[in-house]
């Protein structure tokens, strides 16, 4: 069975860019998740996705974050314009969200460096 | 509100046993997650703990008391591909939806 897939790996922009990044989540699964994790620190949820709908995007700092999840499967999230702070690993995760199940699996990442 | 604690660092031997502690306090239990990171990697599943009691997987078992809202991860016969972070996390139910709050993770450094 196929992973989460992410791209890219590496991003480095200057502050004031803008950046997009892509997730593919596990075959089947309905719920997908961005996090941001700052080194040293546990993920801090950025975005959930049901399908094709947004649950909760409480953490997202929505002045300069967006993300959709067309035809509910894959997903972008998108900073515009990046600001130092940032700098970070945008993991990607899915899950089937039953309620007997809700491992979420996660992707590789992608590592910003924001200059 | 939910609040998830577990040390930030620890160290261990290469043969050894170690226990890494996490604590919880959370509003309605539903579960708690272990995830093993390496450093520049995705978090990886290890176990989840919903029942009391401890759960054995090979080298890694995991313990849960919901009494107590405590559980530990505990890793035997250590290797160096051990080293790595470890993040405890437990789902929160905020009306429709679920979502895992996480702990900080505790670092683990497996020495020769």
């Amino acid at each position: 069975e196929a992973g989460v897939a992410q791209s890219p790996r590496y991003k480095i922009i200057e502050k004031r860019q803008s950046v997009a990044f892509w997730c593919n989540p596990i075959s089947g699964h309905a719920t997908l998740y961005w996090y941001q994790q700052i080194l040293g620190q546990g993920p801090k949820l950025l975005i959930q996705f049901q399908n094709n709908g947004v649950v909760d995007d409480s953490q997202l700092p929505k002045d300069r974050f967006s993300a959709e999840r067309l035809k509910g499967v894959d997903s972008t999230l998108k900073i515009q314009p990046a600001k130092l702070e940032d700098s970070a690993v945008y993991l990607c995760a899915s899950s089937l969200l039953t309620w007997e199940s809700d491992t979420q699996y996660f992707g590789p990442g992608t590592r910003l460096t924001v200059l | 509100g939910q609040n998830i604690d577990q040390p930030t660092e620890m160290t261990a031997t290469e043969g050894a046993i170690v226990q890494i502690n996490c604590t919880y306090q959370t509003s309605g239990f539903n579960g708690l997650f272990w995830y093993q990171q390496h450093a520049g990697e995705a978090p990886t599943f290890l176990s989840y703990n919903v029942l009391d009691g401890l759960e054995e997987k090979g080298r890694f078992s995991s313990f849960l008391s919901r009494s107590k809202g405590y559980s530990y991860l505990l890793l035997k016969e250590l290797q160096m591909k051990d080293s790595a972070s470890y993040l405890c996390a437990v789902p929160h139910n905020a009306g429709n939806n679920r979502k895992l709050i996480w702990g900080l993770g505790t670092s683990l450094a497996v020495n020769p």
